[in-house]
């Protein structure tokens, strides 16, 4: 059964640091990898999707890495921002269409 | 513009009165699913449907029912609510069951007492 984990499971950094937010997955046949954004009590945001014969997806200021062979992605957050404050949460795409998700990163950025 | 609805936002409600959560998603998408979030859980998909008519059971999906008689809504629909039912819950759409972006409602937080 395929379970996702992300570390750490919060973080608190000064304004401005460039940072890593690590997801792994246990199984590597998967459709994609998304990551989200949740801000608190409200919806998720998708914030990029990876497909499972790429590599990274770049938005902006953040980038995604997957390396599905060893069942692993990373979100890179540079320069951040106050604004980013929120949890992130990865997700990969399983046969059945379902999402199985980690349960998070707590992010704050302190101005 | 597109966009994935529920209704309600909020609700409270007693246990053992039935009630129904709308969705729905106006991209003509195929695949619609159902998630509960709960604090230290994460997010669990409870049922998901492939296409009209087409329903299948998620991880979590005892205590719920679901339909798809028209491909934009997916009604989720709590026959007898309990207390472990509440929770938040979001629905999702995406074009396919394969390689697509899926899209969030924006949530239903359900408290029963």
């Amino acid at each position: 059964k395929q379970e996702v984990t992300q570390i750490p499971a919060a973080l608190s950094v000064p304004e401005g640091e460039n940072l890593v937010l690590n997801c792994s997955f246990t199984d590597s046949a998967i459709y994609n990898l998304q990551w989200f954004r949740q801000d608190p009590g409200k919806g998720l945001t998708s914030l990029l999707l990876i497909q499972s014969s790429q590599r990274e997806q770049t938005s902006g200021r953040l980038n995604a890495s997957l390396d599905k062979s060893s069942g692993r992605s990373t979100l890179y957050i540079a320069a951040s921002q106050p604004g980013d404050s929120a949890t992130y949460l990865c997700a990969v795409r399983g046969s059945q269409g379902n999402l199985i998700f980690g349960k998070g990163t707590k992010l704050s950025v302190k101005p | 513009e597109a966009q994935v609805t529920q209704n309600p936002r909020y609700l409270i409600t007693v246990t053992g009165k039935k009630l129904t959560v709308t969705c729905s998603q106006n991209m003509n998408h195929e695949y619609m699913s159902w998630y509960r979030q709960d604090p230290g859980l994460g997010l669990r998909q409870i049922y998901y449907s492939m296409n009209v008519e087409v329903t299948d059971k998620g991880d979590v999906p005892e205590g719920y029912k679901v339909s798809r008689k028209e491909k934009r809504n997916f009604p989720l629909i709590l026959e007898s609510p309990s207390p472990n039912q509440t929770s938040l819950y979001f629905c999702a759409s995406s074009p396919t069951s394969g390689r697509d972006t899926q899209y969030f409602g924006p949530g239903t937080r359900l408290t029963v007492l």
